[in-house]
């Protein structure tokens, strides 16, 4: 069964440090790859994904994602992270049909407190 | 309506009572999903609708839950004779179609308790 894995569950940065979230995804075959994101008192939204192409994308908010296929990996970067930036992220490859369906397979999340 | 809208938003129930959780999808989205987030935990997929039909009901985690969708709009997931360890988040979602590639808007979600 395809899994996500998320290693760090809480991280703690001040402003302006570079940030980066690991994600490992298990599944042999074609995937598609996100980053979601849920600030404190909102729902969950995009962040940027991954379906072909460029290995490196960019999403909202000067962040960036490198898939690495020989390491099954989907880190999650910003070069300088900011309070606003304080929110749960979330990892996730969408499962079944080659990934051609919407379904979504989620890691734990990572908790990320940007100090001021 | 302009996002996901769930209800309730916040319910706390008797262990061995019934709970209905209601989501209203983004107005013609025909794709509609439910996860579950346990305190601590990633969110878990239950089930997701293709109009009215389940072609994928995998994540259920046990026959005490069901869901069902109706005119291709609301949805309902039904918690039958509810236990402690169902406590969590229920996390309703939306996408234009169903395959990959539709962006897939959450709502805020229903936070059940069960004493």
């Amino acid at each position: 069964a395809q899994s996500v894995s998320q290693h760090n569950h809480h991280v703690i940065l001040s402003e302006a440090a570079s940030l980066e979230l690991g994600c490992n995804y298990s599944y042999g075959g074609t995937v598609n790859l996100f980053w979601y994101v849920q600030y404190p008192g909102q729902h969950l939204q995009l962040l940027l994904k991954y379906f072909s192409g460029d290995p490196l994308v960019k999403g909202i908010k000067g962040f960036e994602a490198e898939f690495i296929k020989s390491k099954f990996s989907f880190n999650l970067r910003k070069p300088s992270v900011q309070w606003s930036d304080t929110a749960e992220y979330f990892c996730a490859v969408n499962a079944g049909l080659g990934g051609a369906t919407n379904k979504l397979i989620f890691g734990t999340g990572t908790l990320l407190a940007v100090q001021p | 309506g302009a996002g996901v809208s769930q209800s309730p938003s916040n319910k706390v129930t008797e262990k061995g009572k019934d709970v209905e959780l209601r989501c209203d999808p983004i107005s013609g989205h025909t794709a509609l999903y439910w996860y579950r987030q346990r305190l601590g935990q990633g969110l878990e997929f239950l089930i997701y609708f293709q109009g009215n039909s389940a072609p994928d009901k995998s994540g259920l985690p046990s026959d005490r839950f069901s869901a069902e969708r109706t005119g291709e709009s609301v949805s309902t997931l039904t918690i039958q004779r509810t236990q402690q360890e169902d406590s969590a988040v229920y996390l309703c979602a939306s996408s234009r179609l169903w395959d990959s590639g539709n962006t897939i808007y959450f709502g805020e979600g229903s936070w059940l308790t069960v004493v």
